[in-house]
């Protein structure tokens, strides 16, 4: 089955803890991106990459990195995550421009 | 500065009515427009999309868009609503110049009353 997949789905943390969130394609897809889920703000873009190690800034970059060392991967790092990094998370992968998001079923990251 | 705007946080139908989105952009030269649905505790699935060419678009589950560039417009459109089609709706556009970088809309809530 065609899909993305992130992991974890939920996770709870607290202020300064490094953690990653992993996602991952099957669809050798080019293009990935991060985006965070905010009441009221819609889906803003953090991080996205049209190939493997070619990444660029969103919307929302400050306190996120990211990775493209294989085609089918794409975490997102938070080096020291911080209360206002709260969110709810959506990794996507789309094989081309003129193409739709297939989006994965989301990671909601409580950081206390 | 390149946007998106879903002007109604919130949309009310009776089921059987017809039901129309709204969304309006702002981007410079020819657009890439998507809609995509969220149900409950899913990610964003893909609806419909126009790239070029005929203005009315159909994508899954009988929805539909009409393209208008005049008044730069892409509203989302169903002629019969379902209960079934309650759900967070959000427009997007895909940013000139960038292959991957998509805005999307703050989303509105369709309501499905039986």
């Amino acid at each position: 089955e065609a899909q993305v997949t992130q992991n974890p789905r939920y996770l709870i943390t607290v202020t300064g803890k490094k953690l990653t969130v992993t996602c991952s394609q099957n669809m050798n897809h080019e293009y990935m991106s991060w985006y965070r889920q905010d009441p009221g703000l819609g889906l803003r873009q953090i991080y996205y990459s049209m190939n493997v190690e070619v990444t660029d800034k969103g919307d929302v970059p400050e306190g996120y990195k990211v990775s493209r060392k294989e085609k089918r991967n794409f975490p997102l790092i938070l080096e020291s995550p911080s209360p206002n990094q709260t969110s709810l998370y959506f990794c996507a992968s789309s094989q081309g421009t003129g193409y739709g998001y297939t989006f994965g079923s989301g990671t909601r990251l409580t950081v206390v | 500065a390149q946007s998106v705007a879903q002007p109604e946080d919130q949309v009310n139908v009776a089921e059987g009515n017809p039901l129309t989105v709204k969304c309006t952009y702002s981007v410079s030269g020819n657009p890439y427009l998507f809609w995509y649905v969220q149900y409950p505790n899913r990610g964003l699935q893909f609806l419909l999309k126009y790239i070029t060419g005929d203005n009315l678009v159909k994508g899954s589950y009988g929805f539909e868009a009409e393209f208008n560039k005049s008044q730069t417009s892409f509203h989302l459109k169903k002629p019969s609503a379902l209960v079934s089609d309650s759900a967070l709706y959000f427009c997007a556009v895909r940013v000139l110049g960038s292959a991957s970088k998509i805005i999307f809309g703050s989303g509105t809530r369709l309501s499905i009353r039986p």
